[in-house]
């Protein structure tokens, strides 16, 4: 149990397009999802925390335009990338929450030419 | 959340028992330990956690000192698989937040 599932599972597109990635709890609903990026030899860096019906609260330094998160249903949350740029070329992943432990998606990796 | 600190890179030989230790010396009462692992281009993996008592799943065991500044995540008979960046992360109860170190490469050996 606790399958969480994202798509695309890799992107690419032309500078200043949108991207939208999905995250879905496939065998629980999810009050809470998180959207994390990783960049190569890094660790992964929280973006924001998308609570079901409400607005999704963002880490510092996080453009909130930039990045707009849904969280319609208790199994999707959706993550769009707005007017990419290169510098937005990134491993984007998303977690959901069941009980107390965070499970992980697989990732998508974005790559903006 | 309290901040812990790995060895940045371990090997073991395939069959083998993989120790992996984790300092958490400020942790708090109501701070539990988690296990996650990141084999290449994937998704975090959740192992286990645990507050005080030690733990045991079907994946790995988890061994956490008295005064609970230390852990140590076992895995029994590591293969090729187990190959990953395992991090190891303090968050408190009813936290929501994962904040991730750059944990410890772990290499299994053939």
């Amino acid at each position: 149990g606790a399958v969480v599932s994202q798509h695309p599972s890799w992107v690419i597109c032309k500078s200043g397009t949108s991207v939208k990635i999905e995250c879905r709890s496939l065998d629980f609903q999810a009050t809470t999802m998180f959207w994390y990026r990783q960049f190569p030899k890094q660790s992964l860096m929280l973006m924001a925390t998308s609570n079901e019906g409400s607005k999704a609260t963002y880490e510092q330094g996080v453009e909130k335009d930039k990045f707009l998160i849904n969280h319609a249903s208790l199994t999707l949350s959706t993550l769009t990338v707005t007017s990419a740029h290169p510098e937005d070329s990134s491993f984007y992943i998303c977690s959901a929450s069941r009980g107390e432990t965070q499970y992980f998606g697989p990732g998508t990796r974005l790559l903006v030419l | 959340d309290a901040k812990t600190t790995q060895p940045p890179s371990m090997d073991c030989a395939e069959g083998r028992a993989a120790n992996l230790p984790c300092n958490h010396s400020t942790i708090s009462g109501n701070e539990y330990v988690y296990w996650y692992r990141q084999i290449h281009s994937q998704g975090p993996q959740y192992i286990i956690h645990g507050l005080k008592n030690n733990e045991t799943n079907e994946m790995a065991s988890l061994i956490i000192t008295e005064d609970r500044k230390s852990s140590t995540l076992i895995l029994p008979h590591a293969t090729l698989r187990d190959t990953a960046v395992y991090y190891c992360i303090v968050r408190v109860e009813g936290g929501s937040r994962l904040t991730f170190g750059e944990g410890t490469q772990l290499t299994v050996n053939p």
